[in-house]
């Protein structure tokens, strides 16, 4: 059973484009992490949200967490290749494990 | 600053022969895990280690056994590899506080033939 559903799968836009994809759950997480992964390389760590309704920057990069830390969406302003890569969300539900979701990879095209 | 390390970075078996990955931190994490990653699959738990001395299962732990060596080695062994185990394997560890990401190696592309 996969306990977070990430959309769309895979996501192909132009440099300069904006993009959001999203993290779903029916279950509530203590906290939500996004990690992002690029080819040959292990996932790294982008940003935690953990309070309900929580909107975090990075950059270009907004995170938000749902009200009822069931779900999450990562919005991207005007994209660059450089944002190409593979974006998993995982919830922490404790004892220290994460539960991935099967990730959106987005495509920025130059 | 190593982070985590894996070895070895790729591996080709045959069905039957055994293996064993290595995985090593040195950020004195006391949580490491075993993660396999097939394509459309997402990230898979195979096993876990809480704590050194400690082992638990994961989502996916068929086929497959970990030894937490000490507090820094943790290593996942296939006794008879099979085709249906070929893929990339990552290594993570984490401290115990709450909400603390997992760092992760840059996995071993496992082929079995």
């Amino acid at each position: 059973t996969q306990l977070l559903e990430q959309s769309p799968q895979f996501l192909s836009i132009q440099e300069g484009e904006n993009l959001t994809v999203y993290c779903n759950s029916s279950s509530v997480f203590s906290s939500l992490q996004w990690y992002r992964q690029e080819p040959g390389e292990g996932p790294v760590l982008l940003v935690t949200v953990v309070t309900g309704g929580e909107v975090k920057k990075l950059k270009r990069l907004t995170f938000q967490f749902g009200d009822a830390r069931k779900d999450s969406s990562l919005h991207i302003t005007a994209a660059q290749p450089g944002d190409t890569g593979l974006y998993l969300c995982a919830g922490a539900g404790g004892n220290n494990r994460l539960a991935f979701g099967k990730g959106n990879q987005v495509v920025v095209i130059p | 600053n190593a982070g985590v390390t894996q070895t070895p970075k790729f591996q080709v078996l045959k069905t039957g022969q055994s293996m064993t990955l290595q995985c090593a931190q040195d950020m004195n994490h006391n949580s490491m895990y075993w993660y396999r990653q097939d394509p459309g699959m997402g990230l898979r738990l195979i096993y876990y280690s809480a704590s050194e001395g400690t082992t638990d299962k994961g989502e996916v732990p068929n086929g497959y056994n970990v030894s937490r060596l000490n507090k820094r080695e943790f290593s996942l062994r296939l006794e008879s590899a099979a085709p249906s185990q070929t893929s990339v394997y990552f290594c993570a560890s984490t401290g115990t506080v709450l909400n603390q990401p997992q760092h992760f190696g840059d996995g071993t592309r496992l082929s079995i033939l």
